[in-house]
């Protein structure tokens, strides 16, 4: 089965500074990668996605992540936040092909001050 | 994107009745969907996969005669939460999966049982 650990549960930015956040997963096949942002009181929405190609993956917002199979990662960067990018961010994985069950990492919550 | 919705938004109910809380799909076809519970502080928990003109596949752990699923069309799949406790108090989520892998989320729906 498949595991996924966000390292940073609370993560507190001024506006413009850079992001970073940290996700590793835990399985042994290939995998679909995912990040989904959870904006104050609005549903889930995808951020990016990762299922093949190139590893450097851009989504919306400005937002993009890094695939690198070799340390089962996929950090989530953007180069300089905005007050609107506070959210709860939770990278997700899934094994590709067959049964679409999703894991998800517990998340983490980012606070942008102006 | 696409679109996925949820009723009620938000219930309350006597400890010994049941819930059922609505998942739709509203503008693409969906054989899969998925039921989360999204605990605070903690990440999406899978509960189940609904299976359109079949029984639902569900996580272990989690009681199949007390949340009930159920998914008649390819648009609308129920959960029915069975003589709640205040235990069962909590977020439910649905997704629908549309072609591609793509998994679109609900709003959600924030039960209390009192």
């Amino acid at each position: 089965a498949q595991s996924v650990s966000q390292h940073n549960h609370h993560v507190i930015l001024s506006e413009a500074a850079s992001l970073e956040l940290g996700c590793n997963y835990s399985y042994g096949g290939t995998v679909n990668l995912f990040w989904y942002v959870q904006y104050p009181g609005q549903h889930l929405q995808l951020l990016l996605k990762y299922f093949s190609g190139d590893p450097l993956v851009k989504g919306i917002k400005g937002f993009e992540a890094e695939f690198i199979k070799s340390k089962f990662s996929f950090n989530l960067r953007k180069p300089s936040v905005q007050w609107s990018d506070t959210a709860e961010y939770f990278c997700a994985v899934t094994a590709r092909g067959g049964y679409q069950k999703v894991t998800f990492g517990t998340g983490t919550k980012l606070q942008v001050i102006p | 994107g696409a679109v996925v919705s949820q009723h009620p938004s938000r219930v309350i109910c006597k400890s010994g009745t049941s819930v059922k809380i609505e998942c739709r799909s509203l503008d693409f076809q969906a054989t899969t969907m998925f039921w989360y519970r999204q605990f605070p502080k903690k990440s999406l928990m899978l509960m189940a996969t609904s299976n359109e003109g079949s029984k639902a596949t569900y996580e272990q752990g989690v009681e199949k005669d007390k949340f009930l699923i159920n998914h008649a069309s390819l648009t609308l799949s129920t959960l029915t939460v069975t003589s709640a406790h205040p235990e069962d108090s909590s977020f439910y989520i649905c997704s629908a999966l549309r072609a591609g892998n793509e998994q679109f989320f609900g709003p959600g729906t924030r039960l209390t049982v009192l």
